[in-house]
């Protein structure tokens, strides 16, 4: 499958921790994505790494890439309960639309 | 930033209808759109590639004469869920990818929630 495997299905933690999530993935790809979904909502564009990058980090968020070892994780520091949401990591490997892993439910309790 | 609009955001419909679901490049053209399909408390999965000037791609397992595409323009595609059942109520979601030889964003809809009765 092409697909990314996000690990964890779901995360609890309190505000102000860290949350760090996982993505696995089999195929050779171009640069790796990380979206969070509001609850019934659309999805909202976090940050893309490409296969050539190791880490990239965007306010609170913190991407690396391990391509030797296929996976990629998403740390955000400081979490906030607006952070609730889950976090898909897609996968893009050239003119092809992105596939998609099966997510993670983040949950921040306030 | 560029935008991609979906129209309608929601609809209820009875079973054995025909819905029209709209997706718009604002200010970008896009030869080639996505549209995906998600269930609740799972991924999107890609249903069919909308392409310009040319006929649909649809993923294994997605009927074609079920979901029909239309690639209208450079700006629209409509996917059109003809004869719903309860068993097609998602959220459907298009993208489109930015044009350019070393583009790597796609923009995503809002997405549009179906519920068949």
């Amino acid at each position: 499958s092409q697909q990314g495997e996000e690990d964890p299905q779901a995360l609890s933690i309190q505000e102000g921790e860290n949350a760090t999530m996982n993505c696995s993935y089999k195929t050779s790809i171009n640069n790796l994505q990380w979206y969070r979904q509001n609850s019934g909502r659309g999805l909202v564009h976090l940050i893309l790494i490409r296969s050539n990058e190791r880490e990239k980090h965007s306010g609170r968020l913190r991407v690396t890439l391990d391509t030797s070892k296929k996976s990629s994780s998403l740390l955000i520091t400081a979490s906030r309960a607006a952070d609730t949401a889950s976090y898909f990591c897609a996968l893009n490997s050239g003119n092809t639309p992105l596939v998609f892993g099966k997510g993670t439910r983040l949950s921040v309790i306030a | 930033g560029a935008v991609v609009s979906q129209h309608p955001s929601r609809v209820i419909c009875k079973s054995g209808t025909s819905v029209k679901i709209e997706c718009r490049s604002l200010d970008f053209q896009a030869t080639t759109m996505f549209w995906y399909r998600q269930f609740p408390k799972q991924s999107l999965m890609l249903m069919a590639t909308s392409n310009e000037g040319s006929k649909a791609t649809y993923e294994q397992g997605v009927e074609k004469d079920k979901f029909l595409i239309n690639h209208a323009s450079l700006t629209l595609s409509t996917l059109t869920v003809t004869s719903a059942h309860p068993e097609d109520s998602s959220f459907y979601i298009c993208s489109a990818p930015f044009p350019g030889p070393n583009s790597d964003t796609q923009y995503f809809g809002p997405g549009t929630r179906l519920t068949v009765l």
